[in-house]
């Protein structure tokens, strides 16, 4: 079964360009998340999709980032215009809904999107 | 303000030995906490998940124990093997299905 795969594996962009990062979830997982780390500090929740709809979005940085989940499939981060301060690895997350099962969620993640901002 | 930390950014080991992670929480009361390991160029995987009314959890060499009283996780690894060296991360559930992650522990285990 593949896992979850993000697109590009890297992006160099000058600060006020565009840069839209792509994740495919595993087939079936209805929850997808969205994760950045910035340089030395740690991994930070963006927000979560359960299939198209958002169901938190308190960690996105401000509205130069859009994330979409059209279908209920892939995810799309967009960040418009960038700044130097977005640089950094963005993961992508996905999982089952076993709460009821076993009271949580396991999330797999992807190998990240290495964005460089100049 | 909420933080979670982990013992020192760098941990050596020699190969054999038991390797303890820590991690410290304040300000959060969760219902389990998560460890993953990290890989360079790779995203987090999951290895243990333990709950709030656990006091241990065990998968082959591993182990975590979770004390809410003291808001404090270890994590061993018995028998520690150079293909063990990774970056080791704590994790709790703050609010729904979000993960808020630790500073992360980097180990290397040494011939």
């Amino acid at each position: 079964e593949a896992g979850v795969t993000q697109f590009p594996s890297h992006s160099v962009i000058e600060k006020g360009q565009t840069v839209t990062l792509r994740c495919d979830p595993i087939s079936g997982h209805d929850n997808l998340y969205w994760y950045r780390r910035v340089m030395g500090k740690e991994i930070k929740f963006l927000l979560h999709f359960v299939k198209e709809s958002k169901q938190d979005e308190s960690g996105m940085p401000n509205n130069r980032f859009l994330a979409e989940r059209t279908g209920g499939t892939y995810s799309t981060l967009k960040v418009q215009p960038a700044e130097l301060e977005d640089s950094g690895v963005y993961f992508c997350a996905s999982s089952q809904d076993l709460r009821m099962i076993s009271g949580y969620n396991e999330q797999f993640f992807g190998p990240g999107t290495r964005l460089t901002v100049l | 303000s909420q933080k979670i930390e982990q013992n020192s950014e760098a941990l050596n080991i020699q190969e054999g030995k038991t390797a303890t992670l820590t991690c410290n929480y304040t300000n959060y009361s969760p219902a389990y906490l998560q460890w993953y390991r990290q890989d360079p160029g790779r995203g987090p995987v999951f290895l243990l998940l333990i709950r709030e009314n656990e006091k241990e959890k065990r998968k082959e060499r591993l182990k975590v124990t979770f004390d809410t009283t003291l808001k404090q996780s270890l994590f061993h690894i018995t028998a520690s093997q150079p293909a063990d060296s990774a970056t080791y991360l704590c994790a709790l559930n703050t609010g729904g299905n979000k993960l808020t992650f630790g500073t992360g522990t980097q180990l290397k285990v040494e011939l």
